[in-house]
């Protein structure tokens, strides 16, 4: 199946604070999703961004399917950011995660 | 929206127990997944079904055994649990290759 790697694993940051999460796949793709899973251990979803660029508030999140990496921006960062950020990608039918990167928002 | 939903929340077993979580979603969806996630680790596949009447293994299928009763339902059942199948299960739906919806999850803890 296919690879999924995430960097960094965990990250600790001041409030107020940019972020750049990273995804990197071993193989093409027809999906990339991002998430927050947050401490109460729910997933939510963050962008849908197989190819591309997308923002959403604070996060945006761009797709580079040809060099098979996705790379997550949050700025500005607050406390209720905290939580596990996943990218999940999907090899036809499988759905495969990465391990998460934990992120720590400090007040 | 109820969207997908995992029941039960909670749930302890014995080991060599039995037990079959149950999960449904109302979105219409074909394709309906089960994961286990371990602490500190991401989600792995155990099963999936791609559409009704139709179910594949995926990376950690060991143990486990699923049903896709119709469209909206897919259960998964573990015939005689094992400590090492202590875990949080999520359930998880969508259409082919678009945005996937993941029920509350089910902590399990087999002793």
């Amino acid at each position: 199946g296919i690879q999924v790697e995430q960097s960094p694993p965990d990250l600790i940051l001041q409030e107020g604070a940019n972020s750049t999460l990273r995804c990197n796949f071993s193989d093409s793709v027809n999906n990339l999703q991002w998430f927050h899973q947050n401490p109460w251990g729910q997933l939510i979803n963050l962008f849908y961004i197989p190819s591309g660029t997308k923002q959403n508030g604070r996060l945006s999140a761009t797709t580079v399917a040809t060099e098979r990496y996705s790379l997550l921006y949050i700025s500005s960062s607050q406390t209720t950011d905290s939580g596990v950020y996943f990218c999940a990608v999907d090899d036809f039918n499988k759905f495969y995660f990465g391990s998460g990167t934990k992120l720590n928002v400090k007040p | 929206n109820a969207g997908v939903t995992q029941t039960p929340k909670f749930q302890v077993l014995k080991t060599g127990q039995s037990m079959t979580l149950q999960c449904a979603q109302d979105m219409n969806h074909n394709s309906m997944y089960w994961y286990r996630q371990d602490p500190g680790m991401g989600l792995r596949l155990i099963y999936y079904s791609a559409s009704e009447g139709t179910t594949d293994k995926g990376e950690v299928p060991n143990g486990y055994n699923v049903s896709r009763l119709n469209k909206r339902e897919f259960s998964l059942r573990l015939e005689s649990a094992a400590p090492s199948q202590t875990s949080v299960y999520f359930c998880a739906s969508r259409r082919a290759s678009e945005v996937a919806f993941f029920g509350q999850g089910t902590r399990l803890t087999v002793v």
